[in-house]
């Protein structure tokens, strides 16, 4: 069974950071682009942040880019978003998910991002 | 690159059918057939219903449905039952930056 459980949510500052992870398990992580997904309250589904397999190759929302990094580890089947300069704007649910590309059907649980003083 | 529209809100009675629409470009849904369709629950992470445009995953009643015509994809629910009732949102691939947009979201209100 697939699984991707989240961890690293909280309350931060503005201008603040935070680093999200997510642990896969169930399959062949390296296999499969990872993407971060977040929903602001009250608010539709916004792509964050997409990983390659092998880690080669990262993508960015234009909302993000310059302040949000991507990362993944293979051997310990985890992905990451650090994310500096937070605003208020950034307050949202962010999910990871597995392979976009043709539907994920594998979705973190969701962890919440507070961006506020 | 704005996000896929969709009607805000669509409503139907138990058993009768609905269809969502979800409007792109040319560089989204008319250029590729990663068309995906997800269903969220209040509070809940989003399930997928249909993806590739017409394909359902294990597990997905056959009373979903998917197609797509041009710049227009949309998503059929036949024989509308309560727990039908939800935000929906279609996704999409796109050529170059974002890789990946997804619909306004419509809520179903099934009366």
């Amino acid at each position: 069974e697939v699984q991707l459980l989240g961890s690293g949510g909280g309350l931060v500052q503005p201008g603040g950071s935070l680093r999200l992870s997510c642990a896969a398990s169930g399959f062949t992580f390296s296999d499969y682009a990872m993407h971060w997904v977040r929903q602001a309250p009250g608010r539709g589904l916004e792509w964050v942040s997409t990983i390659s397999g092998n880690g080669g190759s990262t993508y960015y929302a234009d909302s993000v880019k310059g302040r949000f990094t991507i990362s993944r580890d293979n051997s310990r089947s985890a992905v990451f978003l650090q994310m500096n300069s937070l605003t208020v704007e950034d307050t949202a649910i962010y999910y990871c998910a597995k392979d976009l590309l043709e539907g994920s059907e594998s979705w973190g649980q969701g962890l919440l991002v507070t961006v506020s003083s | 690159q704005s996000a896929l529209t969709q009607p805000a809100s669509v409503s139907g009675s138990p058993g009768q059918s609905i269809t969502i629409s979800c409007t792109g470009t040319g560089r989204d849904v008319g250029a590729y057939d990663y068309v995906s369709w997800y269903q969220q629950h209040p509070g809940e992470a989003p399930k997928l219903m249909i993806y590739d445009v017409t394909y359902r995953p294990s597990g997905v009643s056959d009373r979903f449905s998917g197609s797509k015509s041009g710049n227009t994809a949309s998503l059929t629910i036949s024989g509308l039952q309560t727990e039908d009732e939800a935000d929906y949102y279609c996704s999409s691939y796109t050529s170059g930056t974002p890789r990946y947009v997804f619909g306004t979201g419509t809520w179903v209100t099934v009366l």
